[in-house]
């Protein structure tokens, strides 16, 4: 069974650019979530979609978004970038997105502004 | 708020020691809890998870970790650590509630260093 795919793996933007990743969940599993890595802040949840719906939204601002589609693929857009949005941005796929699953991890896309 | 605490940035031991990554929770009503490790340059990987039952859950390349209701802690533990294990590891917690759908509240993450 493939794993989570996420493209593109490495990207480098300018200030003020707008930027689209792009994740494939595994095959079935209909829940795709997405997080921010960096070293000073860790891992933080962005959103998570079930069935192309927005069900759980992390404190990011509005430049943030995302969207899924109805084969469960999902991609998160960055609109005018800031330098703070470098990071490693990890998607996640589970079943049905409840608390007692395990999340299976993309292996990132990894963003740097310039 | 919910919280995950890893006090420790940095645990060194010799191969073959056993080893402990040290974690702390503060959730709402009951947790479930989580360890994923993280290799350079690549996604984080599921090790084990504590739902409900029996309090020392065992998981992945032999590790295993002690839930602690009372001292709201879940401490990663191996009896006999291999270089290979050297990596980045986060401990994570969840609750039930629709706020909590999809989304892990993760620690800051521990490096683990093994040496031969």
């Amino acid at each position: 069974k493939a794993g989570v795919t996420q493209t593109p793996r490495y990207l480098i933007k300018t200030r003020g650019q707008q930027v689209t990743l792009s994740c494939s969940p595994i095959s079935g599993h209909r829940s795709v979530s997405w997080y921010q890595q960096t070293p000073g802040q860790g891992l933080q949840f962005l959103f998570e979609y079930f069935s192309e719906t927005q069900r759980n939204k992390g404190n990011f601002p509005g430049r943030f978004s995302g969207r899924q589609f109805s084969n469960s693929r999902s991609e998160m857009n960055v609109s005018t970038l800031e330098l703070g949005d470098s990071a490693l941005y990890l998607c996640a796929s589970s079943l049905q997105g409840g608390p007692t699953g395990e999340l299976f991890f993309g292996e990132g896309s990894r963003l740097t502004v310039l | 708020a919910q919280s995950v605490a890893q006090p420790e940035d940095q645990v060194n031991v010799a191969e073959g020691n056993p080893l402990t990554v040290k974690c702390t929770y503060s959730v709402s009503g009951n947790p479930y809890l989580f360890w994923y490790v993280q290799y350079p340059n690549r996604g984080l990987q599921f090790l084990l998870k504590y739902i409900t039952g029996d309090n020392l859950v065992k998981g992945s390349y032999g590790f295993e970790a002690e839930f602690n209701k009372s001292q709201t802690s879940f401490h990663l533990k191996k009896p006999s650590a291999l270089v290979s294990d050297s990596a980045l590891y986060f401990c994570a917690a969840t609750a039930l509630g629709s706020s909590n759908t999809g989304k892990l509240i993760f620690g800051q993450g521990t490096t683990l260093q093994v040496k031969p």
